[in-house]
């Protein structure tokens, strides 16, 4: 499995657009990319997947360039309640049987 | 339509007891995953299960640790022997029909384990 390498941590301020850029040199050609957010005290929430170029959704937009070698998570406009987690994987959603490789993360943390 | 349920949220248990997990998947759905997250790590995976069935385990450590999901009622983490080691936030997730596109893992809000 694809191994990623993202921030550890971001600041941000209300009002902003945060990109949250995740490294994966290793991708391979039936991986997908999917985010996470995980809150303090509970569970990961599965934001956005893709493949290739942009996909967009009512919560972010993930950018994916031709060489998938990397791929960038938008969240527009940030609020104090997008304080959190987020988790960029990499993996074949057919064959991976649910055993997601969850990394470090990058911990937004976003101000007044 | 309720998430994905886990009891209790938060358990202690005494160094060499038992603690027993329970998670309910999501309506509809028949598989069923177990994450573990130590303190200021990532989430590991440790199982996963089908309806009566082990379908990987190769994250769970190979003594004190077992898993089931019976035909009727939730899946059970069970650790026999705790130690301080385990104390650690587990997580339960479910599925309808296994991962794939569009099939994200559907997680519930943990239980919190210490160990004394």
């Amino acid at each position: 499995l694809a191994k990623t390498t993202q921030p550890i941590s971001m600041d941000s301020y209300e009002g902003q657009e945060v990109n949250i850029t995740c490294s994966h040199n290793n991708i391979a050609t039936n991986d997908y990319i999917t985010w996470y957010q995980q809150f303090p005290s509970q569970g990961p929430r599965f934001i956005i997947q893709g493949y290739k170029t942009k996909v967009t959704n009512e919560v972010a937009s993930l950018f994916i360039p031709a060489d998938r070698k990397s791929s960038t998570l938008s969240l527009p406009r940030v609020s104090l309640s997008d304080t959190a987690v987020y988790y960029c994987l990499v993996g074949d959603p057919y064959n991976q049987g649910g055993k997601l490789i969850f990394g470090q993360g990058t911990e937004l943390s976003v101000k007044p | 339509n309720a998430g994905v349920m886990q009891n209790p949220r938060h358990l202690v248990r005494r160094r060499g007891q038992e603690a027993r997990l329970r998670c309910s998947p999501m309506k509809g759905h028949s598989h069923v995953y177990w994450y573990r997250q130590l303190p200021e790590e990532g989430l590991k995976f440790m199982v996963y299960l089908q309806k009566e069935n082990i379908i990987d385990e190769s994250g769970m450590p190979k003594e004190r640790f077992s898993a089931e999901f019976p035909k009727e009622g939730p899946s059970i983490l069970r650790i026999q022997q705790v130690v301080r080691g385990d104390s650690a936030a587990y997580f339960c997730a479910s599925s309808p029909e296994g991962t794939g596109k569009n099939s994200p893992l559907h997680f519930g809000n943990g239980t919190r384990l210490t160990v004394t």
